[in-house]
């Protein structure tokens, strides 16, 4: 599976729109771009997937560039409740997700 | 019905003991996994089973034996364990949409902490 390069902290005000990047140069065609997260001693959840076109969903939204080499994920309104740490995962399936150290995203007031 | 449920939640054992973590859920899902975490580490990928099959098994130490007893029970038995495998074991489930693997959402507990002693 491709490997995935994060940022490891970043920091959003609450309201804000929270832009997490992810590279992924070595993607292949068939692997999608998965997001978790993990809130402090809690299981991971998902956020969102896709393949190659931008995704949306209710919690976040996930913008794939042209060439697939990189994404971003967006939450719009970050709460405080959205600290957490972010995974951005490359697989062909998600039966098999190598999770990297992620993102820790603070929101703060 | 979207939880899975681990049990126990903490569970202390010394290194000749037998015990078994347990999970359960009721989506419907034909996939169950079982993840490790050490303390500020991402989870890591031990075992997967679909259709109550075992597919993926990660190089998995033998002291670590999973089973899954029906379509939604999944149980990790534990024998004769190390200091190094105190951590949070992490049950998930999924719909299975390509064969015997998944695409889409992996559900995941709440976790079992484990502290070997």
């Amino acid at each position: 599976d491709a490997k995935t390069t994060q940022p490891p902290s970043m920091d959003c005000a609450e309201g804000r729109a929270a832009n997490l990047p992810c590279n992924h140069s070595t993607i292949s065609g068939n692997e999608y771009v998965y997001w978790y997260r993990q809130i402090h001693s809690q299981g991971p959840q998902y956020i969102i997937h896709g393949l190659k076109n931008n995704e949306t969903n209710e919690m976040a939204s996930l913008i794939i560039t042209e060439d697939r080499k990189s994404s971003t994920l967006i939450l719009p309104h970050a709460t405080l409740r959205d600290t957490a740490v972010y995974y951005c995962i490359v697989s062909g399936t998600a039966s098999k997700l190598t999770f990297g150290t992620g993102t820790r995203l603070q929101v703060t007031l | 019905d979207t939880e899975v449920t681990q049990t126990p939640k903490h569970l202390v054992m010394g290194m000749t003991n037998k015990k078994s973590l347990k999970c359960e859920q009721h989506m419907g899902h034909r996939a169950m996994y079982w993840y490790k975490q050490k303390a500020k580490k991402p989870p890591e990928l031990m075992f997967v089973y679909s259709y109550e099959k075992l597919s993926i098994n990660e190089s998995v130490p033998s002291r670590f034996s999973p089973e899954c007893p029906n379509s939604s029970l999944l149980n990790l038995h534990l024998h004769a364990l190390q200091p190094e495998d105190s951590a949070l074991y992490l049950c998930a489930s999924s719909q299975v949409d390509m064969g015997f693997l998944s695409t889409g959402e992996l559900f995941f507990g709440e976790g079992s902490r484990l502290t070997v002693l």
